[in-house]
């Protein structure tokens, strides 16, 4: 599982709140992603990182914000949560350094239902 | 010209048949084509991949085909087991800056014992 953590793994929120999921990984890798997964779209990108406090949009960005402060952490809120945001979202990183592959490896998910 | 296509949406073979499944590209610059598979509850887990310089690439049951002229390629599962039984995602990437990948809408497949 290429040390990845996921934090919550399961959240209930209520519309207009905001929400933070964390992903941890243990092994200082440069890039970080964040997907949602929805039945019908496969994976689709959010925000990815290539640095500490260097942070990208994906391509279904809007409505969420990202930081990412340390190498090991990546932060992706909800500023304030729609019902259209219910999913399961997963982080992702791809190994660099000795390690150097093309490769992502994904953390067990987080499932998030907006009510 | 991101889109990665795939079919079929679900896919149900017996026992010890071939399970095939189809992807296809539009950006020629991609040059990084993973599949992963995807049981419930759990992550994606990266099955198999293919870079364009060959045409095919076998691990095991699982094969990539690669058709890079028609920018196609394909997953086999040869001998199929019920405990193949999961969703399966291929994706596209260009190695080189932000390593992004495009993923195609999965494959829902189930082996019949």
């Amino acid at each position: 599982d290429a040390g990845i953590t996921q934090s919550p793994r399961h959240k209930v929120t209520e519309t207009g709140t905001p929400v933070t999921l964390r992903c941890h990984q243990t092994e200082n890798h440069r890039y970080m992603y964040w997907y949602r997964q929805d039945p019908g779209h496969g994976l689709r990108l959010i925000h990815y990182s290539y640095g500490v406090k260097d942070t990208d949009k994906g391509e279904v960005s809007d409505g969420y914000s990202v930081s990412r402060s340390k190498t090991e952490d990546f932060l992706l809120t909800l500023e304030s949560a729609t019902s259209s945001q219910t999913s399961v979202y997963f982080c992702a990183i791809k190994l660099g350094g000795t390690a150097n592959t093309d490769t992502q490896y994904f953390g067990p998910g987080t499932r998030l239902t907006v009510l | 010209q991101q889109q990665v296509k795939q079919s079929p949406q679900s896919l149900i073979v017996q026992k010890g048949g071939i399970s095939i499944i189809n992807c296809a590209y539009e950006n020629t610059a991609f040059d990084y084509f993973p599949w992963y598979q995807q049981f419930p509850g759990k992550g994606p887990a990266l099955l198999i991949a293919i870079r364009p310089d060959v045409s095919e690439k076998k691990e095991g049951r699982f094969t990539i085909s690669f058709n890079k002229s028609a920018k196609q390629f394909s997953l086999h599962i040869m001998d199929s087991q019920p405990g193949d039984s999961a969703t399966y995602f291929c994706a596209a990437s260009k190695t080189s800056g932000t390593y992004k990948y495009i993923f195609g809408t999965g494959t829902r497949l189930k082996v019949l014992a």
